[in-house]
């Protein structure tokens, strides 16, 4: 099976810089996506790792590590408009590639 | 460009009616398309998977089925609604073999 853990709740401050983790058990892997959902919305993509590494897009950067099961979000230069839940997800390379699993979702806090 | 169409969005059925719920997607061929359910304040479950017509993967045993009778469309359906089966379902999709995946807007559903 699949499990991924990451923080229920985070607070950062506006203007500053948060990371939220994730760390993942499948029995097989192809990558991490992180996505970004705002109260009452839809869940919205943001990033994808497969390889080991930082991938940056704008303020938010994403990061993998397979040997050690790890990744996580950061986010620069925070925005009152970043406060929403984060998710990530994996892709399992044994039961099928083509299912998508989602961790339970951090909530994240922004204060002015 | 892609698009994903996803209705209602809200949807008030008493217990034991039934259930159908409808998601296309345009501007892409062969999808992988997805249904997720969300309770509030949790995670995005996944319920079923799709990779091509006709090709159904179930998640969760319950009183809900899906069913592709098109390439870009997605049922979710149930005969009988309990009151277990309220909660925020979602339908996604994306392009097999990669890791990113695009929601609908989602339908709220109360079951009275």
């Amino acid at each position: 099976g699949q499990s991924l853990e990451q923080p229920s709740e985070v607070t950062a401050v506006e203007g500053a810089i948060v990371q939220i983790n994730c760390t993942y058990q499948t029995s097989g892997f192809y990558g991490l996506s992180w996505y970004q959902q705002h109260d009452g919305g839809a869940p919205t993509f943001l990033s994808y790792n497969a390889l080991d590494g930082l991938e940056e897009t704008g303020r938010f950067s994403s990061f993998l590590s397979r040997s050690d099961s790890y990744g996580y979000l950061l986010l620069q230069e925070l925005q009152m408009k970043d406060s929403a839940s984060y998710f990530c997800a994996v892709r399992d390379r044994y039961s099928s590639a083509s299912k998508i699993i989602f961790g339970s979702g951090t909530r994240l806090s922004i204060r002015p | 460009s892609q698009t994903i169409h996803q209705w209602p969005a809200t949807l008030v059925q008493p217990v034991g009616s039934p259930l159908s719920l409808e998601c296309t997607v345009e501007g892409t061929s062969n999808p992988n398309l997805y249904w997720y359910r969300q309770a509030a304040g949790r995670g995005l479950q996944l319920l079923f998977y799709s990779v091509g017509i006709g090709q159904i993967s179930s998640e969760v045993p319950q009183n809900l089925s899906a069913s592709r009778p098109q390439d870009r469309q997605f049922i979710l359906s149930s005969k009988k609604l309990l009151l277990s089966d309220s909660g925020f379902y979602l339908c996604a999709w994306s392009v097999p073999g990669t890791g990113s995946q695009y929601f609908g807007a989602g339908t709220r559903l109360s079951v009275l």
